[in-house]
């Protein structure tokens, strides 16, 4: 069985940019969390969505959106990209319910210039 | 405050020998998840072992194993027969559940890292 699939791997953008990051959860799984991971601030919680909707959202501005798909792929966007927003972002995928094992993702690496 | 806590920073320990990895916990919810996870440089977490707080037994995957201390809040982490392929950041993860339907977020300690010598 395939594994969490995110792509691209790496991605360097400037400042004011938007981008997409893409997640593919593990075949079956309906639900795919996004995490972004700094020194600073270590690995926060983004939104999970499952069933095409978000049914939680982490402390982050209204510049990070997500979406997902009837084939539960799930896209991040961030738009108006500010340096701080340089991080390793990460997905899981589960099958959404109560005592599930999350999976993750390689990451995708971003980098603000 | 913190709801995760991994009070080592860094820990070394010689190949072939027993490790134990940290995890302070704190919550009011009656139902919850504990979760670990190691990161090597390559950036992919990868899922070692998961305890659910009303499991009898303690976890066990393979060289792992969960030393699950409800009353102390405790979920440390022993990684038997270490290898150098060990070396890597590890994490505790929390999942709190009362009360809602979301069960993708997870709250993470700041991580150890693991240095295994040969």
């Amino acid at each position: 069985k395939a594994g969490v699939t995110q792509t691209p791997r790496y991605l360097i953008k400037t400042r004011g940019q938007q981008v997409t990051l893409s997640c593919s959860p593990i075949s079956g799984h309906r639900s795919v969390s996004w995490y972004q991971q700094t020194p600073g601030q270590g690995l926060q919680f983004l939104f999970e969505y499952f069933s095409e909707t978000q049914r939680n959202k982490g402390n982050f501005p209204g510049r990070f959106s997500g979406r997902q798909f009837s084939n539960s792929r799930s896209e991040m966007n961030v738009s108006t990209l500010e340096l701080g927003d340089s991080a390793l972002y990460l997905c899981a995928s589960s099958h959404g319910q109560p005592g599930e094992k999350l999976f993750f993702g390689s990451g995708t690496q971003l980098s603000v210039l | 405050a913190q709801k995760i806590t991994q009070t080592q920073p860094g820990m070394f320990v010689q190949e072939k020998e027993a490790v134990t990895l940290d995890c302070t916990y704190d919550t009011s919810d009656p139902s919850y998840g504990l979760f670990w996870y190691k990161q090597p440089s390559s950036g992919e977490m990868i899922f070692l072992i998961y305890q659910g707080s009303y499991d009898q037994q303690n976890a066990t995957e393979g060289r792992y194993s969960l030393n699950f201390q409800k009353a102390r809040k405790s979920a440390n982490l022993v990684i038997s027969a270490s290898q150098l392929g060990d070396s890597a950041m590890y994490f505790c993860a929390m999942r709190e559940t009362a009360g809602g339907t979301s069960y993708g977020k997870l709250t993470f300690g700041q991580g150890t890292i693991l240095t295994v010598h040969p």
